[in-house]
């Protein structure tokens, strides 16, 4: 079975600073890869996702994250965060079973907070 | 488009109360699933359906059931609620396997 971790609960920055939120994963086989952003009292938006090819995959929003395949990584950066952008992160490893099942495992969730 | 919705978006019951959180979406997507997001634990998988009338239970189902009449339709049927089944419920949708999943909005459920 998969497993997500991010280390991070809760991240403060500076505006205009950069980003980096970290994800390890834990799965046998090639997985497929998400960043979901949640905003107060909202759903989950999609950022971005990896299913194979290239590495470095960009998203929404001016996201961007590398999946590292000998770190078993998938971190989310973005070079300038905004006001804008405190929300909730979360990172999630799917498998797709018989039948077509996707089964998504997400992590804990790491909150950012950005200063003025 | 109003993609997938979620009813109510909040709602108080008593212990041992019944109710069905309804959740349609009209993309047309045959994969839908119930999510359940407690506090630092992210999103678990309640139940899942890969079409009409297929259903299979996902990481933390008991207490719950659902069933799949239509495509557009999973609503959640929480049978004899339970203070332990206060949580913010997700309703998600794609269109099959490995695509990413389209989620509601939520309803907020505390169980008194």
């Amino acid at each position: 079975a998969q497993s997500v971790t991010q280390p991070d609960i809760h991240i403060t920055v500076s505006e205009g600073a950069s980003l980096e939120l970290r994800c390890n994963y834990s799965y046998g086989a090639t997985p497929y890869l998400f960043w979901y952003v949640q905003s107060p009292g909202q759903g989950l938006q999609l950022l971005l996702k990896y299913f194979s090819g290239d590495t470095l995959v960009q998203g929404i929003k001016g996201f961007e994250a590398e999946f590292k395949r000998s770190q078993s990584s998938f971190n989310l950066r973005k070079p300038s965060v905004h006001w804008s952008d405190a929300a909730e992160y979360f990172c999630a490893v799917g498998a797709v079973e018989s039948q077509g099942a996707q089964k998504l495992v997400f992590g804990q969730g790491t909150r950012l907070t950005i200063n003025p | 488009n109003a993609g997938v919705t979620q009813t109510p978006k909040f709602q108080v019951l008593k212990t041992g109360q019944s109710m069905t959180l309804q959740c349609a979406q009209d993309m047309n997507h045959e994969y839908m699933s119930w999510y359940r997001q407690d506090p630092g634990m992210g999103l678990r998988l309640i139940h899942y359906s890969v079409g009409a009338g297929i259903t299979d239970q996902g990481e933390v189902p008991n207490g719950y059931n659902v069933s799949r009449s239509t495509t557009e339709d999973f609503p959640l049927r929480l049978l004899s609620a339970a203070p332990s089944q206060t949580s913010v419920y997700f309703c998600a949708s794609a269109l099959f396997g490995n695509q990413p999943q389209h989620f509601g909005d939520g309803t907020r459920l505390s169980i008194l």
